[in-house]
């Protein structure tokens, strides 16, 4: 069965803080994974995107990897601010021919405190 | 950039009432999709449109039909709100590859009562 499990499900950390989020999953075939960030009361937003070739990305304060053989990614944040307060979203998506399907995790609620 | 709207970011409806939401977007997109976002279970696809007049269902169609008259608007309907469609509703578009990213709008709180 198709599954994304995000860990922790809910952190707290102090301004200015690093933290790693985790996303393992277990999907087959693998297209692609995404992270997004999810506001209070807003749709997500992209925040990177990495085929089975890439193992990191990088958007600003965003670092995202991504270890196809043990099918994990994670998700680290430098020098959080508290505007990183925020659900973080895996999004797993497996190719059937042409179409496709979407699995997302479950998210992860971050706060950051001043 | 891309733009999604949806009509409406907050509603309460009564039990029985038929519900439409509306989604817009503005970037010529192909796919258009409807998920609802409830605590603890994540965003689930209802349905999804890959062209004009053309839909599919997603993971939880049921209760749920949608409408794609034009390439820019996908609506959704609840012919009878029922209280456990109480939830998050979020449209979501893509540019022509169905796994491509998704663009969300703000979201539909919808209250039934």
């Amino acid at each position: 069965k198709n599954q994304v499990e995000q860990s922790p499900q809910s952190l707290i950390i102090l301004e200015g803080k690093n933290c790693t989020l985790q996303c393992n999953y277990t999907v087959s075939p693998f297209s692609n994974l995404r992270w997004y960030k999810q506001d209070t009361g807003r749709g997500p937003v992209s925040l990177t995107i990495m085929t089975f070739s890439e193992n990191t990305k990088s958007n600003g304060r965003y670092t995202a990897t991504l270890d196809a053989d043990t099918k994990q990614s994670s998700l680290h944040i430098t020098a959080s601010q508290l505007s990183d307060s925020a659900s973080y979203i895996c999004v797993v998506s497996v190719r059937r021919g042409s179409q496709g399907n979407l699995i997302f995790g479950k998210g992860t609620k971050l706060s950051v405190k001043p | 950039d891309v733009k999604v709207t949806q009509s409406s970011r907050y509603l309460v409806k009564r039990t029985g009432e038929k519900v439409f939401l509306e989604c817009v977007q503005d970037m010529d997109h192909e796919n258009m999709f409807w998920y609802r976002q409830d605590p603890g279970l994540g965003l689930r696809l209802i349905y999804f449109s890959y062209d004009v007049k053309m839909k599919e269902k997603g993971d939880i169609p049921e209760g749920y039909s949608v409408s794609r008259e034009k390439k820019e608007r996908f609506s959704l309907i609840l012919e009878s709100a029922s209280t456990n469609q109480t939830s998050m509703y979020l449209c979501a578009s893509s540019k022509t590859d169905f796994l491509e990213t998704q663009y969300f709008g703000p979201g539909t709180r919808l209250l039934v009562l």
